[in-house]
């Protein structure tokens, strides 16, 4: 019961920007909304997060609608190395103390093209 | 250490047999989860732990499945009476409570023959 929904792929030529889509329109007020890639065979790897500002790290940039009911990862300058799945989760902290569990889509093939 | 780590890396067991699979989460982290993932699939969540909380076990598939987390730290998660429907890779991630993210394991790739 994943609380987001992507497409299932997409492809992205070499060098171009990668916009990722997720919607999470059930999003609520304390939950945050996570991105994490998959390369083939790997563990999972975070990416970046954010609460309802737009942020930026080394690595991508995340852009929120204004309603927080969806996102948008962009991979700027995209490489071969970039082709992986890409998950967006949302994730809250309890009023008990700690994260929810999270449960994991099936995420978004991105497949950079030379 | 400095990441999550998880043994063994492989693991290639007989139908019936039990099978335990251990993880260590990065040193610190209070939150300790067990997901799967199917050759082609996303990851499904098992079991989640957080401090000394009871754990949240809603996504065990059935009673054959088990975890343990001792001391707040390291976790061993148990197959007992593999089927051949258990193959996948089991991760483990672990996570600060006001961390950014979990950090994955490599996982253990279980073959049940």
């Amino acid at each position: 019961d994943a609380k987001t929904t992507q497409p299932t792929s997409m492809d992205c030529a070499e060098g171009r920007a990668a916009n990722l889509p997720c919607n999470h329109s059930t999003i609520s007020g304390n939950e945050y909304v996570y991105w994490y890639r998959q390369i083939h065979s790997q563990g999972p790897q975070y990416i970046i997060h954010g609460l309802k500002n737009n942020e930026t790290n080394e690595m991508a940039s995340l852009i929120i609608t204004e309603d927080r009911k969806s996102s948008t990862l962009i991979l700027p300058h995209a490489t071969l190395r970039d082709t992986a799945v890409y998950y967006c989760i949302v994730r809250g902290y309890m009023n008990s103390g700690g994260y929810q569990k999270v449960t994991f889509g099936t995420g978004t093939k991105l497949q950079v093209i030379p | 250490g400095a990441g999550v780590s998880q043994s063994p890396s492989n693991k290639v067991t007989e139908k019936g047999k039990d099978v335990e699979l251990r993880c260590d989460p990065i040193s610190g982290h209070t939150a300790l989860y067990w997901y799967r993932q199917s050759l082609g699939q996303g990851l499904e969540f098992l079991i989640y732990f957080q401090g000394n909380s009871a754990p949240d076990k809603s996504g065990l598939p059935s009673d054959r499945f088990s975890a343990e987390r001792t001391g707040g730290s390291v976790s061993t998660l148990t197959i007992q009476r593999t089927q051949q429907e258990d193959s996948a890779v089991y991760l483990c991630a672990s996570s600060l409570k006001a961390g950014a993210g979990y950090t994955f394991g490599s996982g253990t790739r279980l073959t049940v023959v």
